[in-house]
């Protein structure tokens, strides 16, 4: 089994709509991250958690909020969708090596199209 | 803020080597770590450099220069599933803490 799910895989909806994307994880790591990824633009990060307490925005917030509803659970909301927000979104979790190194593991994936 | 460059595209043959370099510019320096990324699937983690010198895992070796705020990963003997983008990022010093991803590069590997 995938340590960090995404549901859903794929997503078509429609300019204006309320939609979710939920992200789960098994690894017990405290932090994680929701990322965006356009072509030739690599990863740029939404929202981060580092507990479930603890939320803070990214480099590209605005449009988007999300939820820590447990320690597993990081859910991404775009409350009123937009056709700029047609994307590849990631979410990951991380944790730290002996030498200090974070190392983030990734989700599949979700492909939001906004028509 | 943080602001990393690296080739949009690479093209090599099979069993050849390749290097793909990075240049990065952070307030504050943690390290420097590599991800592959294979047609729109997850980022896998490949390397991490926080002192300077060659890091070696296999067929994968990165690189880090912190005076010259510049690394690479070398990529030999390689083979066509090799083809895939590659991201370099860095980790920050400060509160957040958070990486930061460079755009990418794109690697193909021709037969």
């Amino acid at each position: 089994d995938a340590d960090v799910t995404q549901t859903p895989r794929n997503r078509i909806t429609k300019t204006g709509k309320r939609i979710m994307l939920e992200c789960s994880q098994t690894k017990g790591h405290d932090r994680m991250y929701w990322y965006r990824q356009d072509p030739g633009l690599g990863l740029r990060l939404i929202y981060y958690s580092f507990d479930v307490k603890d939320i803070n925005k990214g480099e590209i917030s605005d449009g988007y909020s999300v939820s820590r509803q447990a320690q597993a659970k990081f859910s991404l909301s775009l409350e009123s969708a937009i056709p700029n927000q047609t994307a590849l979104y990631f979410c990951a979790t991380s944790d730290f090596g002996s030498l200090g190194q974070e190392t983030q593991y990734f989700g599949p994936g979700t492909r939001l199209l906004v028509l | 803020g943080q602001s990393l460059e690296q080739p949009s595209e690479v093209t090599a043959v099979e069993g050849a080597i390749v290097q793909i370099n990075c240049t990065y510019q952070t307030s504050g320096f943690y390290g420097l770590s590599w991800y592959q990324q294979h047609d729109g699937g997850a980022p896998t983690f490949l390397s991490y450099n926080a002192l300077d010198g060659l890091e070696e895992t296999g067929r994968f070796s990165s690189f880090l220069s912190r005076s010259d705020s510049y690394g690479y990963l070398l990529l030999q003997e390689l083979q066509m599933k090799d083809s895939a983008s590659y991201f370099c990022a860095v980790r920050a010093s400060g509160s957040a803490r958070q990486l930061t991803f460079g755009s990418g590069t794109q690697l193909t590997v021709l037969p």
